[in-house]
């Protein structure tokens, strides 16, 4: 397995209160995204680095943030939980490319809970 | 603009029987095209890809896949399902004139192997 970790694995949290997912990777791959899955709607992703400091926002961005300020950790941000962020958060990694076709690896996901 | 179908929730079949995952594609150039497969409280593995030439595509644990450009598929087969294969499985898609961080994900099928 790749070399994915994420924490915590499991959150339950208040409406209003900040809550920072961490992703840690050991295999020095460029690529760093953030998914959230929920039922019906698969896999959908949130921001992706694709190198220190170079972020970029997915298709469900809004309430998040994110920051790489190492190669190998990415932190998502939920500045102010609110109940429609319950979901599970899933990292993955990718290798550079320059033509994009590379597979990606996930971490075991983190679920969060906002009451 | 990229998208993916699957347009099945479940399938079920017997063990020993061929098994098929359909996908479904819309992209405006031309595609990279994945499948991953999601044990319960596990993250996603990735099982194959197609990126270019030969249509059909052999990945992991017997799976293959067929490109179809005409159909715009790309089916996930395999020839004797086993019981372990149940699982969630997603099919993924990326435009190769798309950023490299932004592939789309299907909504995801269960499949369901019966003894």
């Amino acid at each position: 397995d790749a070399g994915i970790t994420q924490s915590p694995r499991h959150k339950v949290t208040e409406t209003g209160t900040p809550v920072t997912l961490r992703c840690h990777q050991t295999e020095n791959h460029r690529y760093m995204y953030w998914y959230r899955q929920d039922p019906g709607h698969g896999l959908r992703l949130i921001h992706y680095s694709y190198g220190v400091k170079d972020t970029d926002k997915g298709e469900v961005s809004d309430g998040y943030s994110v920051s790489r300020s190492k190669t190998e950790d990415f932190l998502l941000t939920l500045e102010s939980a609110t109940s429609s962020q319950t979901s599970v958060y899933f990292c993955a990694i990718s290798e550079s490319s320059v033509l994009g076709y590379n597979e990606q690896f996930f971490g075991p996901g983190t679920r969060l809970t906002v009451l | 603009a990229q998208s993916v179908a699957q347009p099945e929730d479940q399938v079920n079949v017997a063990e020993g029987n061929p098994l098929t995952v359909k996908c479904t594609y819309s992209v405006s150039g031309n595609p990279y095209l994945f499948w991953y497969v999601q044990y319960p409280n596990r993250g996603l593995q990735f099982l194959l890809k197609y990126i270019t030439g030969d249509n059909l595509v052999k990945g992991s644990y017997g799976f293959e896949a067929e490109f179809n450009k005409s159909q715009t598929s790309f089916h996930l087969k395999k020839p004797s399902a086993l019981v372990s294969d149940s699982a969630l499985y997603f099919c993924a898609v990326r435009d190769i004139n798309t950023n490299a961080g932004k592939s789309t994900f299907g909504d995801g099928t269960t499949l369901t192997v019966k003894p």
